[in-house]
């Protein structure tokens, strides 16, 4: 059974530019949830799509945004980026349905260099 | 707003020296608290969901435990493949618009080496 594909692996950009990256789900998994991984922060929470639908957004400002595709796959898409969101951003997929409690299945991540 | 703290940060141990890693939180309405493991370069790999104070959990050398403050994950004669960060996470429901949404709170991790 195939596991959470994150695309691309690496990427550097400069300030100001924007950047898509793309998470797809175990196969059945329908919902997804994208974590920024710093060294200083740890792992913090972006966003939650469940069935293509937003349920839950972290603390980060509106230039983080992402969506989801009726095959549940998912994107999140920085823009205006700055130094700071140098990170490793990773894809989690899950098999709970809304409200019950469930295991992440995370993908290995993207990481992003700004400079 | 729920809050997870990890400790130690870091701990060193030699191979079959037992020891015990810390997870503290504050969250309203615990829904599940989670134990992770993250190799260098990988994404966090599942390893516990404990519901409920008094729960334990065990598999292999590592065992979870749950109070109404703390979650303790106990690793018995740990040998050098067990080394790895050892991250904590809590489950509550999320302040999103949605019914049943959720959302993860991370604890910082602790990196354990495993000295042969």
């Amino acid at each position: 059974k195939a596991g959470v594909t994150q695309t691309p692996r690496y990427l550097i950009k400069t300030r100001g530019q924007q950047v898509t990256l793309s998470c797809s789900p175990i196969s059945g998994h329908r919902s997804v949830s994208w974590y920024q991984q710093t060294p200083g922060q740890g792992l913090q929470f972006l966003f939650e799509y469940f069935s293509e639908t937003q349920r839950n957004k972290g603390n980060f400002p509106g230039r983080f945004s992402g969506r989801q595709f009726s095959n549940s796959r998912s994107e999140m898409n920085v823009s205006t980026l700055e130094l700071g969101d140098s990170a490793l951003y990773l894809c989690a997929s899950s098999l709970a349905p809304g409200g019950q409690p469930g295991e992440l299945f995370f993908g290995e991540g993207s990481r992003l260099t700004v400079l | 707003e729920d809050q997870v703290t990890q400790s130690p940060e870091a701990l060193r141990l030699q191979e079959g020296e037992s020891s015990s890693l810390n997870c503290s939180y504050t969250v309203s309405g615990l829904r599940g608290l989670f134990w992770y493991r993250q190799d260098p370069g990988k994404g966090p790999e599942f390893l516990f969901t404990l519901y409920s104070a008094g729960e334990e959990k065990e598999k292999e050398r590592l065992k979870a435990t749950l109070t109404k403050k703390e979650s303790f994950l106990h690793i018995t004669a740990p040998k050098p493949e067990d080394s790895a960060t050892y991250l904590c996470a809590v489950q509550a429901p999320g302040e999103g618009s949605g019914a049943g949404s959720y959302q993860l709170t991370f604890g910082k991790g602790t990196k354990l080496s495993v000295i042969p």
